[in-house]
């Protein structure tokens, strides 16, 4: 099985910082990597696709990148409105779509 | 727009069976998708349950597959789950989930508002 560490677990931001969240795979799993976001009470969003892809309607200040065994994901000027759990989901073991630990942005 | 609705009783008791619904409406269980089920314990992360395609495949995360079963009804373009002999460790929201391909990857783009279910005596 493919297991993903996602790094850290929370960190406290202020709006308009820059932030990277990254996912370590155990082993290679090329561009095979999602990212979500989830808020509070609500289902989980897809944000970024095969690594770097942005999903339709998902702003450009979100960016992803990586291959391999390790990614980031990137917020280039945090805003109020991204305050969220994220996770990092491998679709490389398909149908097995194990998810990272999550981050959670909190505000500093 | 695509949109899925779970449902199903909200309150179980250890060793009974955990059984949900997801509708889906604005898009065809017929169409060459996979659907999926995810979950979440309260202030944890989120967990693959399992998928299953329109023609009635599926697969399962080996960690629940001796407990778990996701039937298709496509005249009524819906699925569910059946979890058999819960523990308080299955208290979660369940989460379904539409997947998709793209770019040669799997994602889950539409998903349900979720519903907890909680397993107590």
């Amino acid at each position: 099985d493919v297991q993903i560490t996602q790094s850290p677990p929370s960190l406290s931001v202020s709006v308009g910082d820059r932030v990277t969240i990254t996912c370590r795979a155990s082993q290679r799993i090329s561009t095979y990597l999602n990212w979500y976001q989830q808020k509070p009470g609500k289902a989980p969003k897809l944000l970024i696709y095969a690594a770097s892809s942005l999903q339709s309607g998902v702003p450009s200040r979100f960016s992803g990148s990586g291959s391999g065994t390790d990614f980031t994901l990137n917020i280039s000027s945090l805003q109020p409105e991204d305050f969220a759990t994220y996770y990092c989901q491998q679709s490389y073991t398909t149908p097995m779509y194990s998810f990272g630990q999550g981050t959670k942005l909190e505000i500093k | 727009q695509v949109q899925l609705q779970e449902s199903g009783p909200r309150l179980l008791k250890p060793s009974g069976t955990l059984s949900l619904t997801c509708a889906v409406s604005g898009d065809s269980i017929s169409n060459n998708q996979w659907w999926s089920w995810v979950r979440q314990a309260p202030g944890r992360g989120l967990e693959w349950i399992g998928e299953i395609h329109h023609s009635g495949g599926t697969n399962y995360n080996p960690s629940l597959e001796s407990r778990v079963t996701i039937n298709v009804d496509k005249s009524k373009n819906h699925f569910s789950l059946n979890l058999s002999s819960v523990t308080s460790a299955d208290t979660a929201v369940y989460y379904c989930a539409r997947n998709a391909r793209v770019t040669g990857t799997t994602v889950h783009d539409y998903w349900g508002q979720g519903t907890l279910v909680t397993v107590s005596s």
